[in-house]
């Protein structure tokens, strides 16, 4: 099975500041690179994902950073808000099977006022 | 909207005791997953289903078998259970693809006493 190491595991940061997490994988079958968010008590949720042949997605205040050759990838949070506070996990294809992901350990956000 | 729901939010059983967990899924879904997510872990599959009857061991499959006769429900069956069981289960859901989004219900929190 393939590692997804992912840091920190928190992260604390002012309104308005820029939350970076990153994610490191081993091998995948193919590039896709999804970002899942929890909020306490929910389950996860698709946040944001890259697919082949992109370098950098972007929606709204969410970017993804993607590099092939260091086998890594980030989430960057910009002009982050006290509603961004949630735990994100990174996700990459597990490498044999098709249909599953391989998520990181998890980083906790926290947006202070 | 996609919906996972799970049976319970909460369960309270004691060790050696046989535990069922169901999931049902609204929209046809042909992927069903479980995890287990513990703090510092991130989210490890147990079990992964890709059809009605078909099954694929995740990462951490001892001690947990599953069965999905309905292609909208699959359940996770813990045996015997234990207390290093004592978890959050988590139970998602995709259309078919290793790319497409994972929907996931709002978790069963398990505490083996």
């Amino acid at each position: 099975q393939q590692q997804v190491k992912q840091s920190p595991q928190s992260l604390i940061v002012q309104k308005g500041g820029i939350s970076i997490i990153n994610c490191a994988y081993e091998n995948t079958a193919f590039d896709y690179f999804p970002w899942y968010q929890q909020f306490p008590g929910k389950g996860p949720a698709l946040l944001i994902a890259i697919r082949p042949d992109v370098s950098e997605k972007k929606e709204g205040r969410f970017t993804i950073s993607f590099n092939k050759s260091a086998k890594q990838f980030s989430l960057h949070i910009m002009d982050s808000q006290p509603g961004d506070s949630a735990t994100y996990f990174c996700a990459a294809p597990q490498f044999d099977s098709w249909g599953k992901l391989q998520f990181g350990a998890g980083t906790q956000v926290v947006v202070t006022p | 909207d996609v919906k996972v729901t799970q049976s319970s939010r909460y369960l309270v059983k004691r060790t050696g005791e046989k535990v069922f967990l169901e999931c049902v899924q609204d929209m046809d879904h042909e992927n069903m997953f479980w995890y287990r997510q513990d703090p510092g872990l991130g989210l490890r599959l147990i079990y992964f289903s890709y059809d009605v009857k078909m099954k694929e061991k995740g990462d951490i499959p001892e001690g947990y078998s599953v069965s999905r006769e309905k292609k909208e429900r699959f359940s996770l069956i813990l045996e015997s259970a234990s207390t290093n069981q004592t978890s959050m289960y988590l139970c998602a859901s995709s259309f078919s693809t290793g790319t497409d989004e994972q929907y996931f219900g709002p978790g069963t929190r398990l505490t083996v006493t």
